[in-house]
């Protein structure tokens, strides 16, 4: 199993501009998660879906921030307008019904010129 | 609200010396707790967990955690840390497993 899979590894983007990020989480798994990790808040749960659907968004810290999951296999988390705070690592993770464990994919280390 | 709380950012210890990584919880009902490792550029692991049953857990690598309800903590050992445990670690907990709620990390460090 290739793991939960995130792309791409590292974004270098200027102020304004639109970022997506990607995310492919293990074949079979009905949760997915996302992650922001900073310094300085430590590791947030941005939102979250469940069968791809979003059931809880009251991490993203605002507007500028949307997450779909238009099937099973494939997640994205778009900043638009990006801004210089909004630099961090993102994580992915996703899970099945049932289970207790989380599955982390690499990160995205997000930096926003 | 749940919340976790890591007392200790970094922990500084030599080889072969025992560990103890504290981490405290608030929440108004049962939980479940967690403890994930992230080596450095990496995604976070499952350590071990706490759902139910007996308080003392064992994970991999060596470590261990004891749930103590009355003192609301889920404190982390390892007996003889080794150069290749350097981490951070995360305590995390949960009401229901499907959302977590994690601490702001402990740093591991190991000298040799």
């Amino acid at each position: 199993d290739a793991g939960v899979i995130q792309s791409p590894r590292h974004e270098v983007t200027e102020m304004g501009q639109e970022v997506t990020l990607r995310c492919k989480p293990i074949s079979g798994h009905d949760y997915l998660f996302w992650y922001r990790q900073t310094m300085m808040r430590g590791l947030e749960l941005l939102i979250y879906f469940n069968n791809n659907v979003p059931i809880d968004d009251s991490g993203m810290p605002e507007d500028r921030f949307s997450a779909k999951m238009p099937n099973a296999s494939f997640s994205t988390l778009k900043i638009q307008p990006s801004e210089p705070r909004d630099s961090a690592v993102y994580f992915c993770a996703s899970t099945h019904g049932g289970s207790d464990t989380q599955y982390f994919g690499p990160g995205t280390r997000l930096t926003v010129l | 609200a749940q919340s976790v709380t890591q007392l200790d950012s970094q922990v500084p210890v030599f080889e072969e010396a025992p560990v103890e990584l504290r981490c405290n919880y608030s929440s108004s009902v049962s939980v479940y707790l967690f403890w994930y490792v992230q080596y450095p550029n990496q995604g976070l692991q499952l350590l071990l967990k706490y759902l139910s049953g007996s308080t003392l857990v064992k994970g991999i690598n060596g470590f261990e955690a004891e749930f103590n309800k009355s003192q609301t903590s889920f404190h982390l050992r390892k007996p003889s840390v080794h150069i290749s445990d350097t981490a951070e670690y995360f305590c995390a907990v949960s009401e229901d497993t499907d959302k977590l709620i994690f601490g702001t990390g402990t740093r591991l460090q190991v000298f040799p």
